[in-house]
């Protein structure tokens, strides 16, 4: 079972640049995430879907853009890469029940020069 | 206030040893509970869920309080391959995502 897939898993950028991160689940999930983690801190959320066709800011979605192309796919863009976005992005689906576990790809490490 | 915090750690044990984590939430209409396990540069995965009777698997027990919004984990008989970093999780009603606490990191030593 493939779960969710991210891609790539390494990437370095230099300021100014632009890229897509991907993610891809073949759970059927509705409810789709994209969180950043920095080291020691948490897993902080930028953006999430809670179905397809809809997106909502999470605590940190500045510089950053999604789509929910379909109900596989959610994909977090960065249309003009600052070292403050050095950081490791994970992507993230659920069911739609409150109690369902959260399933994770295995992140991106980004490192923005 | 953040809206779910943790004791950062480390907490360094011996193996055998017992150890608790806590956690507290801000916001009361909060629905669903999770303790995630999260090992060096990997994705965490889920070790438990919580529920209002408290639950356990294992040598795990999970414990919810809802009216001092307070969530634990105890560990008992700790082995080495307990270390990692512990993530309280919590779910809000409706569209509201997953929320993680910053983490607790446990080193079992020999």
């Amino acid at each position: 079972n493939a779960g969710v897939t991210q891609t790539p898993k390494f990437q370095v950028l230099k300021t100014g640049q632009s890229m897509t991160l991907q993610c891809a689940q073949d759970m059927n999930h509705n409810s789709m995430y994209w969180y950043r983690q920095d080291p020691g801190m948490g897993l902080r959320l930028i953006y999430y879907s809670a179905s397809e066709g809809t997106t909502d800011k999470g605590e940190v979605p500045n510089g950053y853009n999604v789509s929910r192309l379909n109900k596989r796919e959610f994909s977090l863009r960065l249309e003009s890469a600052a070292p403050s976005q050095t950081s490791v992005y994970f992507c993230a689906s659920t069911g739609g029940q409150p109690n369902t576990e959260a399933f994770f790809g295995q992140g991106t490490r980004l490192t923005v020069v | 206030r953040k809206e779910v915090e943790q004791d950062p750690g480390p907490f360094n044990v011996p193996e055998g040893a017992t150890v608790a984590f806590n956690c507290t939430y801000s916001n009361s209409a909060s629905q669903s509970f999770f303790w995630y396990r999260q090992d060096c540069r990997k994705e965490p995965k889920l070790l438990m869920s919580v529920y209002s009777s408290g639950n356990e698997d294992g040598r795990f027990t999970a414990q919810l309080n809802r009216a001092s919004q307070y969530i634990s984990l105890l560990i008992r008989d700790s082995k080495l391959s307990d270390s990692a970093t512990y993530l309280c999780v919590v779910r809000g009603t409706g569209r509201r995502a997953l929320t993680f606490g910053s983490g607790t990191r446990l080193q079992v030593q020999p």
